[in-house]
């Protein structure tokens, strides 16, 4: 299966620390995108990291890919109530579809 | 910002029944993708589409279910004899290019009775 899994299952932090989670998958790929999922709600697109990129910023969030481990990490840094949700990576290695996760449910305690 | 739309947002339908799912994509983009992620499990790729045509579908996507893009805005997923099975959420995606980013609808959740 070419499905990106994510570790940890869940994650509860102190608003203002720093939340990372990784995510790890089995054949070569494209890129990377990572989503968040407010409960009940839609995907929203994080941020996408091709194969030959290392690591990518955009605002608080921080992510790495590694290709000769095939693992990718999310670090959203100084944390808020609102980051609440869970956390998805999404593989997609040499066609169209994406296949994802099951997701890092993020917990944001005031 | 441009964005996915889908309607409706819920739809409850009698088991055997037909549904349309409608979606409309972002204006400029050329793929689209139908997902589904039942409560409590992963988001499962249905189908993606391009110039009309279906490109790749997953062994879900059997032939109780169709796409259509019928005019130059929206793209419909339609589910022929529904079963309890399909009660999910169904996200509609679209990108303006392959292997780019998706961006999701913020979906239709379907309860099958």
């Amino acid at each position: 299966s070419q499905q990106g899994e994510e570790d940890p299952q869940a994650l509860s932090i102190q608003e203002g620390e720093n939340a990372t989670m990784n995510c790890s998958y089995k054949t070569s790929i494209n890129n990377l995108q990572w989503y968040r999922q407010n409960s009940g709600r839609g995907l929203v697109h994080l941020i996408l990291i091709r194969s030959n990129e290392r690591e990518k910023h955009s605002g608080r969030l921080r992510v790495t890919l590694d290709t000769s481990k095939k693992s990718s990490s999310l670090l959203i840094t100084a944390s808020r109530a609102a980051d609440t949700a869970s956390y998805f990576c999404a593989t997609d290695p040499k066609d169209y579809k994406l296949s994802f996760g099951a997701g890092t449910t993020v917990t944001v305690r005031a | 910002e441009p964005e996915v739309t889908q309607t409706p947002s819920h739809q409850v339908t009698q088991m055997g029944q037909e549904v349309i799912l409608r979606c409309v994509p972002i204006s400029n983009h050329l793929y689209f993708y139908w997902y589904r992620q039942i409560l409590g499990q992963k988001v499962e790729f249905l189908v993606s589409f391009y110039n009309n045509e279906i490109s790749e579908k997953s062994e879900i996507f059997d032939d109780q279910f169709s796409v259509e893009r019928p005019d130059g805005s929206n793209f419909t997923l339609k589910i022929r004899s529904t079963k309890l099975e399909d009660s999910a959420m169904y996200f509609c995606a679209s990108s303006e290019q392959g292997l780019e980013t998706q961006y999701f609808g913020p979906g239709t959740r379907l309860l099958v009775l």
